[in-house]
């Protein structure tokens, strides 16, 4: 099975500033990695795909990068309703969709 | 607009059963394949169940492989998750999650969630 890693656990960054968020996968998926990312009390949302594919509706301010093993998201301007805990899911070696821990964003 | 809607959570015993539902509309599940993944209290995603949209092949965790069975009522177009052989372990937030058409995997539409607490 494959082990997705986030880093960091927690990111405390300012409203405006960038933020970014790593993912590592134990063995390389290709570009076949998911972000999704989830406020309190609500389901997850599917941000991106494909490593660098973003969702319709989903704000250009949010971008990924990566392939193989490490891949990134870059929300390049926090806005308020961006704090929230955000997961990779690596969909190469399915079943299972394995998920990341998460990164939790909040408010510095 | 595609949504989905989870029911059948509830309190159980530890070794008892429970059958979850989620009911689509917006979409009908011909050719949508269709995930429950769970979050226990505080943690992060684990994907438990899948039912491929083409072919009906359905896929487990290992964690739950032998106890949960997905399956599918196309003509109600609901999606059920039954659970045997629960355990304390199993006491999460069970969501069922629509992947984007031609994959099996990439979920762009989520139910609220359901939850589930196994417990004497």
């Amino acid at each position: 099975e494959v082990v997705m890693t986030q880093s960091p656990a927690t990111l405390s960054v300012s409203p405006g500033e960038r933020a970014t968020l790593s993912c590592r996968a134990s063995q390389s998926i290709g570009g076949n990695l998911a972000w999704y990312h989830q406020k309190a009390g609500q389901a997850p949302r599917l941000l991106i795909y494909g490593a660098s594919t973003r969702v319709t509706g989903i704000p250009a301010r949010f971008s990924g990068s990566g392939s193989g093993t490490e891949f990134t998201l870059t929300i390049s301007s926090l806005q308020s309703e961006d704090f929230a805990v955000y997961y990779c899911q690596q969909y190469y070696h399915w079943p299972p969709g394995t998920f990341g821990q998460g990164t939790k964003v909040e408010v510095k | 607009e595609a949504q989905l809607l989870e029911s059948g959570g509830g309190l159980v015993q530890p070794g008892g059963s429970l059958r979850l539902s989620c009911a689509a509309s917006g979409f009908t599940f011909r050719g949508y394949s269709i995930n429950w993944v769970r979050q226990a209290p505080g943690k992060g995603l684990e994907w438990v169940s899948a039912i491929s949209g083409t072919t009906g092949k359905t896929s487990y965790a290992e964690s739950v492989k032998g106890r949960f069975t997905i399956s599918r009522d196309k003509s109600e177009n609901t999606l059920y998750l039954q659970m045997k052989s629960l355990r304390v372990e199993d006491t999460a937030v069970y969501y069922c999650a629509k992947a984007i058409f031609g994959f099996d995997e990439i979920l762009d539409v989520w139910g609220q969630g359901t939850t589930v607490t196994v417990s004497s």
